[in-house]
């Protein structure tokens, strides 16, 4: 059980294009998903965090505008990377927590990953 | 802010030899520690976690690990790994509802 897809798994876009990456969780409910971004030979960065139905919660250095999270069902979360510039050639990664976790579980189930690359 | 460290950043093992992989946290607060690992074209998987309880944590395949409060340590053990661990192995530290994780370790078994 829980389950996390992720589509596409790889994409190759033009810079300037607008890119959708869909994170999925096949087989629970997932009321939190997350966005983690990973660079060669680097740790997992947290984007940000999404709670259905509400705004996500941005970190420090991510620019909201540039990447659009839309979380609007509780098995679906988007991240548009918008106008993209060969910079943002990354490992985009996915978590979801369920309805079911305990409040104090920090437990998550990681999507595939989607390899972007911007040209 | 918290922030892991692993001390390992490829490690070769022969199979059946023992491994301990480091992992050190920042945060004086509470923390929830977790081990993950990403065997080659797979996803992200959870190994072990400690919450609270006994210090010394039994995960999947074998794996334990010992959290250790005083050194803010959550070192990774087997006793006698296999061919099939090779992976990426990445520490996390939970708190206040977000994860941090450590750069990850490449272990690579020799069979």
């Amino acid at each position: 059980g829980a389950v996390v897809s992720q589509h596409p798994s790889r994409v190759i876009c033009k810079s300037g294009t607008s890119v959708k990456i869909e994170c999925r969780s096949l087989d629970f409910q997932a009321t939190t998903m997350f966005w983690y971004r990973q660079f060669p030979k680097q740790s997992l960065m947290l984007m940000a965090t999404s709670n259905e139905g509400s705004k996500a919660t941005y970190e420090q250095g991510v620019e909201k505008d540039k990447f659009l999270i839309n979380h609007a069902s509780l098995t679906l979360s988007t991240l548009t990377v918008t106008s993209a510039h060969p910079e943002d050639s990354s490992f985009y990664i996915c978590s979801a927590r369920g309805v079911f976790f305990a409040a104090s579980s920090y437990e998550q189930y990681f999507g595939p990953g989607t390899r972007l690359t911007v040209t | 802010a918290q922030s892991v460290s692993q001390h390992n950043h490829h490690v070769i093992l022969s199979e059946a030899a023992s491994l301990e992989l480091g992992c050190n946290y920042s945060y004086g607060g509470t923390v929830n520690l977790f081990w993950y690992v990403q065997y080659p074209g797979q996803h992200l998987q959870l190994l072990l976690k400690y919450f609270s309880g006994d210090p010394l944590v039994k995960g999947i395949k074998g794996f334990e690990a010992e959290f250790i409060k005083s050194k803010f340590s959550f070192n990774l053990r087997k006793p006698s790994v296999q061919w099939s661990d090779t992976a990426e192995y990445f520490c996390a530290v939970g708190v206040y509802q977000k994860v941090t994780f450590g750069i990850g370790t490449k272990l690579q078994v020799i069979p």
